[in-house]
C-alpha cells in the first residue's frame, strides 16, 4: 500500500541519546517535511525537503538536523536528546510544495 | 508573523446537523490554504487544498472557502455522520516551499 512509513512508532530515550527517526515514502513525492505536534502548540514544521539533495529549516529547527541522500527517505536525527524533545513526531510528503501533504502516522517519542 | 486561529476548541452536534468550522489567518499573503483530518492517534489526512487564486473547493459533503482579503476560511460539514468525528486543522503557506502554519484544530463530536 502506498504511503509513508515511520519508525519507530514510539521510543523512551534516555536524555543526551542520540536518536533517528526514519521516514520513508514510496509515492516518489518531491517533497518531504518533519512536523512535532505538541499539546496546547499545535504542530510545528521542524525541517524540509523540496528535493532529493536539498533541505532546509522550519519554525523549530534546533536540537534537529535532516538529510535527503535520495527521493524516498528523509531521516530526522536527534543528536543528544533533551527532556523538551518529548513529542509526537510527524513525517510529510507531498509531490511538491503546492500539493496536499501526506501524513505518516507519528513517532511517540519520550526523552527521560 | 503569520498565525492562524481555529474557533471553537470543540464543537459537539447531533448528528443530521449542517455545521460550519473557522479558520483565521493574520498574514493575507498566503500561497494556499489546507485542511487537514485527524484522528486520535493517527497522522493527518488532507481533505481539501484551496489555491490563493481559488474562493472555494468541494470534496462529497465538505466545501471549503477562502476569503484571502478578510484572512478567513470556512470548512461546511453537510448532513454530518457520527464517522466525521475527529479533530479538524487548517493550514496556510506563504509560499511553494509547503512550509505549512498550522491552527491547533477544532475537535468535532458527532453524536448518533
Amino acid at each position: 500500500i502506498a504511503g509513508i512509513t515511520q519508525a519507530p512508532t514510539s521510543q523512551i530515550l534516555a536524555a543526551g541519546r542520540r536518536m533517528t527517526l526514519r521516514c520513508t515514502q514510496d509515492m516518489r513525492h518531491n517533497a518531504m517535511y518533519w512536523y512535532r505536534q505538541d499539546l496546547g502548540l499545535g504542530l510545528r514544521l521542524i525541517h524540509y525537503s523540496n528535493t532529493a539533495g536539498t533541505t532546509g529549516k522550519g519554525e523549530v529547527p534546533d536540537g534537529y538536523s535532516v538529510s535527503r541522500a535520495n527521493t524516498d527517505d528523509f531521516p530526522l536525527t536527534l543528536a543528544s536528546a533533551v527532556p523538551s524533545q518529548t513529542s509526537v513526531y510527524f513525517c510529510a510528503s507531498s509531490l511538491d510544495g503546492n500539493q496536499p501533504q501526506h501524513f505518516g502516522d507519528g513517532t511517540r517519542l519520550s526523552i527521560l | 508573523k503569520q498565525e492562524v486561529t481555529q474557533i471553537p476548541a470543540a464543537l459537539s452536534v447531533p448528528e443530521g446537523e449542517n455545521l460550519v468550522l473557522n479558520c483565521s489567518f493574520t498574514d493575507s499573503a498566503i500561497y494556499n490554504l489546507q485542511w487537514f483530518r485527524q484522528d486520535p492517534g493517527k497522522g493527518l489526512t488532507s481533505l481539501l487544498l484551496i489555491q490563493s487564486s481559488q474562493r472555494e473547493q468541494t470534496s462529497g459533503r465538505l466545501n471549503a472557502s477562502l476569503d484571502k482579503s478578510s484572512g478567513r476560511s470556512t470548512l461546511y460539514i453537510a448532513a454530518s455522520q457520527p464517522g466525521d468525528s475527529a479533530t479538524y486543522l487548517c493550514a496556510v503557506t506563504a509560499s511553494n516551499t509547503g512550509k505549512l502554519i498550522f491552527g491547533q484544530g477544532t475537535t468535532l463530536q458527532v453524536k448518533p
